[in-house]
């Protein structure tokens, strides 16, 4: 399968502070890409849909300036967490799809995750 | 009530032993896919479907469009499957059920 790799695997930051998270398709091209957060023992939620080239389509509640999203390449796309505090200390987890994968229009691959904590 | 629905909640088995978890969801859908976290978090993608069944080693994933029902099922369980499988559905968007923490103990 395809491989997804995120950086970083975990990070934490002081109240304030800007996180960047990256995440990359290795060995194929994503036009899109998709963005998740996941408190602990909790599902996945869905946070914004990113469109290589163009702007990134949240979910309902996310705050758009709050989680900057930019999809600037086919292989990568960056989640910001401006201002950061203890509340958004969560696991973020990004997924690309592969439009090669035969009639898997609808396949993800997803990254590793990356876990932050703001004190 | 969520769009997709998982159960078990947790489930605990012998090695050994055929696991069975189901998902069901309320809405039309394009695709299903089954996913499993490891204890780390990583997630990896089992299978996608949109039809019938599918198989790769010891695990096989069913699907009914009719029902709107799936099932995983996990053949000879090894601790090693001790993990959270999320069923997801694709929408517009993809719909997560709330996973299955499974334990397989030797």
């Amino acid at each position: 399968g395809a491989v997804v790799s995120q950086h970083p695997s975990r990070v934490i930051c002081k109240s304030g502070t800007s996180v960047k998270i990256e995440c990359r398709s290795l060995d194929f091209q994503a036009t899109t890409m998709f963005w998740y957060r996941q408190f602990p023992k909790k599902s996945l939620m869905l946070m914004a849909t990113s469109n290589e080239g163009s702007k990134a389509t949240y979910e309902q509640g996310v705050e758009k300036d709050k989680f900057l999203i930019n999809h600037a390449s086919l292989t990568l796309s960056t989640l910001t967490v401006t201002s950061a505090h203890p509340e958004d200390s969560s696991f973020y987890i990004c997924s690309a799809r592969d439009p090669g994968q035969g009639f898997s229009y609808n396949e993800q691959f997803f990254g590793p995750g990356t876990r932050l904590t703001v004190l | 009530k969520n769009e997709v629905e998982q159960s078990p909640q947790n489930l605990t088995a012998q090695e050994g032993e055929f696991i069975t978890i189901n998902c069901s969801y309320s809405v039309g859908i394009s695709a299903l896919h089954w996913l499993q976290q490891h204890p780390g978090g990583g997630i990896v993608s089992l299978f996608m479907l949109s039809s019938g069944k599918k198989k790769h080693g010891r695990l096989i994933a069913t699907i009914n469009i009719q029902e709107k029902h799936s099932s995983l099922h996990i053949t000879a369980s090894h601790p090693r499957d001790s993990a959270v499988y999320i069923c997801a559905v694709r929408i517009n968007d993809m719909r997560f059920g709330a996973g299955t923490r499974l334990t397989v103990k030797p």
